[in-house]
């Protein structure tokens, strides 16, 4: 199975720009997703396809990457913005999810 | 407003079967592939099962494939997911999730828990 990994967590101050990463153990081509989950809600779609924002998601939150290396990028982040955010990878089967990586705000 | 709803969760014995139901509303249901996902605080997120539009197509995941079954009924609007010979390790929250474009998934349920114990 194709491992996707994340860094645990990350912790940022309102206003700054945070990119989070997700690194897969083999290519993906462009078929990374990136996710949203708050505590107690299911998750909900960012970004489709490495770079594409799904619909009513702000522009503050971008993708960017292909192959094997991938970034969430919020700028700027917002106090809404605490969640834990997971990569996923649709090119190889299974579709795999990262581990997710928790993000706080000073 | 596009809104999926689990049901059918609960606590079963090992070995035991369950069967959880999506009810799926606010979009063309038969337009759209489907999926299961399930969720646990040491495995993480993890896909189990798609379906195609029509029903014809399916896919597991290993760890499920000959103990997991995805249906659907269009005309019902829900889809299924038979869980039969069911494991310790099976124990999760189950999500209902609609496939975009056969790819990510756009839209998830709440969620219903699955508990296999004895």
């Amino acid at each position: 199975d194709t491992v996707l990994t994340q860094s645990p967590a990350l912790a940022v101050s309102p206003g700054e720009r945070v990119s989070i990463s997700c690194r897969a153990s083999e290519g993906v081509n462009s078929y990374m997703h990136w996710y949203q989950q708050k505590p107690g809600q299911q998750p909900k779609l960012l970004i489709y396809k490495a770079s594409n924002l799904a619909s009513g998601v702000p522009a503050r939150f971008s993708g960017s990457g292909s192959g094997t290396d991938f970034t969430l990028t919020i700028d700027p982040v917002e106090a809404d913005d605490t969640a834990t955010y997971f990569c996923q990878q649709s090119w190889n089967d299974p579709r795999t999810f990262g581990g997710g990586t928790k993000l706080e705000l000073k | 407003e596009v809104q999926l709803v689990e049901s059918g969760g609960g606590l079963v014995q090992p070995g035991r079967s369950l069967k959880l139901s999506c009810a799926a509303s606010g979009f063309t249901f038969s337009n759209y592939g489907m999926a299961w996902v399930r969720q646990t605080p040491t495995k993480g997120l993890e896909w189990v099962a798609s379906i195609s539009t029509g029903g014809g197509n399916t896919y597991y995941r290993d760890s499920v494939k000959g103990r997991f079954t995805i249906s659907r009924d269009n005309a019902k609007n829900t889809q299924y997911l038979q869980m039969d010979s069911l494991r310790s390790e099976d124990t999760a929250t189950y999500y209902c999730a609609r496939h975009f474009n056969w790819e990510g998934f756009d839209y998830w349920g709440q969620g219903v828990m699955v508990t296999v114990s004895s």
